[in-house]
């Protein structure tokens, strides 16, 4: 069975602070996809990020990052110097590599950043 | 350049009757995927569509069924409503990955349709 657990449901913090999004998956596959989608207000699902299986370095993208460690089934994402923009739900999701639209999501984060 | 649009973004119904929803994909997609996000949920998924038939189902009644038209734009189907479908549909629309370099998993949502069953 394929699962993905956001353990944290809701966090809140002060601008200009670290946080930290915990992930962590299962899956029987070898090979996966796994995804970060922002959710503002509005709705829509806003694509963060994409990681192969094969592919284990960490990414850094501005304030962003992300930790990936395969051995812990877990995708951390960081957000580094918080702004009160970046307060949104926070879904992690995995998807099985290969020509299919099922992307699995975890339960999700709502990140409250405080002026 | 447009990216997904769903309609209506609103929608009450009464329980029992049947609704129809719409999604146009991304320019340049032709695959189109429908979730089911419940209030303070992850989505999950319904439905994936391309070349005109189903393709992959998640774990949904028969109630549920989509269809996709020749131009990629999508329907989603439900009949029977029930208090519980209230949530707020999603529609995900990609390139199709066709076997060679440079595989395109971007997956494009739009801002759904919010459907409320009374």
């Amino acid at each position: 069975a394929q699962k993905v657990t956001q353990a944290q449901t809701e966090i809140s913090v002060v601008e200009k602070e670290d946080v930290t999004l915990d992930c962590v998956y299962e899956t029987r596959d070898t090979t996966y996809y796994l995804f970060w989608y922002k959710q503002p207000p509005s709705g829509e699902l806003v694509f963060l990020i994409r990681r192969n299986s094969f592919d284990e370095q960490n990414e850094i993208s501005g304030r962003y990052s992300w930790n990936f460690q395969k051995s812990t089934s877990s995708f951390n994402f960081t957000i580094t110097a918080s702004q009160v923009v970046d307060s949104a739900v926070y879904f992690c999701a995995l998807s099985p590599l290969g020509n299919t639209g099922k992307l699995i999501f975890g339960q999700g984060t709502t990140l409250q950043v405080k002026p | 350049d447009a990216g997904v649009t769903q309609s209506p973004t609103h929608l009450i119904k009464t329980r029992g009757q049947q609704v129809t929803l719409r999604c146009s994909p991304k320019s340049g997609h032709d695959t189109v995927s429908w979730y089911q996000q419940a209030l303070g949920q992850g989505p999950q998924f319904i439905f994936q569509y391309y070349e005109e038939e189903e393709r992959q189902r998640g774990n949904f009644p028969d109630r549920f069924s989509g269809h996709q038209f020749p131009n990629y734009s999508s329907e989603l189907n439900v009949n029977a409503l029930l208090l519980g479908d209230s949530a707020l549909y999603l529609c995900a629309s990609r390139r199709r990955y066709r076997g060679t370099g440079g595989a395109d998993y971007g997956y494009t949502f739009g801002s759904g349709t919010r459907l409320t069953v009374v």
